[in-house]
């Protein structure tokens, strides 16, 4: 089974402030999601990526399947950023993804 | 406008009595998943479809029960059989039977299941 862990789990920053957060798996895998969970419940896939940068706006994120590590970072936070990101990469099997714990993110302004 | 609906939004229920979830979607997505959050906890898989007719058991399917007989629905029964019903659900689908982990899931507003 694959472990995930995400970093830190609390960050609080302030407006306009670089956000960086990290995750790490233990069994290569060839996907990783970053999902993003506003306060109501609401869950929205930021990305998915296989390999190298993806960028959507303010969101950036990277892989390297090599040292099995993922990270997100956030440019300019605002703070309708504040939410809870999670990562989840699936399992060997294809059969389910577990997911990480989550960070949960506070932007004041 | 294309996307995942699930109805209520909040529910509540009688100790002892079965209730449905709904879910559906018109983005014409092979797969269909549900899955439970519990405060403070990270997301778990009941039950997974990759095509219509067919489902499999996730994480946590005792006391749950799913039905997929039209490509756009996926409705998730709790039964009275599940000890602690109470909890967020989350309906999300997404493209491509098979390797279906591996596609980008879209996930729906999710219901909040209440047992007085």
């Amino acid at each position: 089974k694959n472990e995930v862990e995400q970093s830190p789990q609390n960050l609080t920053a302030q407006e306009g402030e670089f956000i960086t957060i990290n995750c790490s798996y233990s069994v290569g895998i060839s996907a990783l999601h970053w999902l993003q969970q506003h306060p109501g419940g609401g869950i929205v896939s930021l990305f998915m990526l296989s390999s190298g940068k993806k960028k959507h706006g303010r969101l950036i994120a990277t892989i390297n399947i090599q040292e099995k590590h993922s990270s997100l970072h956030i440019t300019a936070s605002h703070p309708r950023d504040s939410a809870v990101y999670i990562c989840a990469v699936p399992e060997t099997s294809g059969s389910r993804l577990t997911f990480g714990e989550g960070t949960q993110l506070t932007v004041n302004p | 406008d294309g996307g995942i609906t699930q109805s209520p939004k909040y529910l509540f229920r009688k100790e002892g009595q079965n209730v449905t979830l709904s879910c559906e979607q018109n983005l014409n997505h092979d797969a269909m998943y549900w899955y439970r959050q519990d405060p403070g906890q990270g997301l778990r898989l009941i039950y997974y479809s990759q095509i219509v007719n067919d489902f499999q058991k996730g994480d946590i399917a005792e006391g749950y029960s799913v039905s997929r007989e039209k490509k756009e629905s996926f409705p998730l029964t709790v039964t009275s059989a599940q000890k602690n019903p109470t909890a967020f659900y989350l309906c999300a689908s997404s493209m491509g039977s098979g390797r279906a982990f591996y596609n980008e899931q879209f996930f729906g507003p999710g219901t909040r299941l209440t047992v007085l």
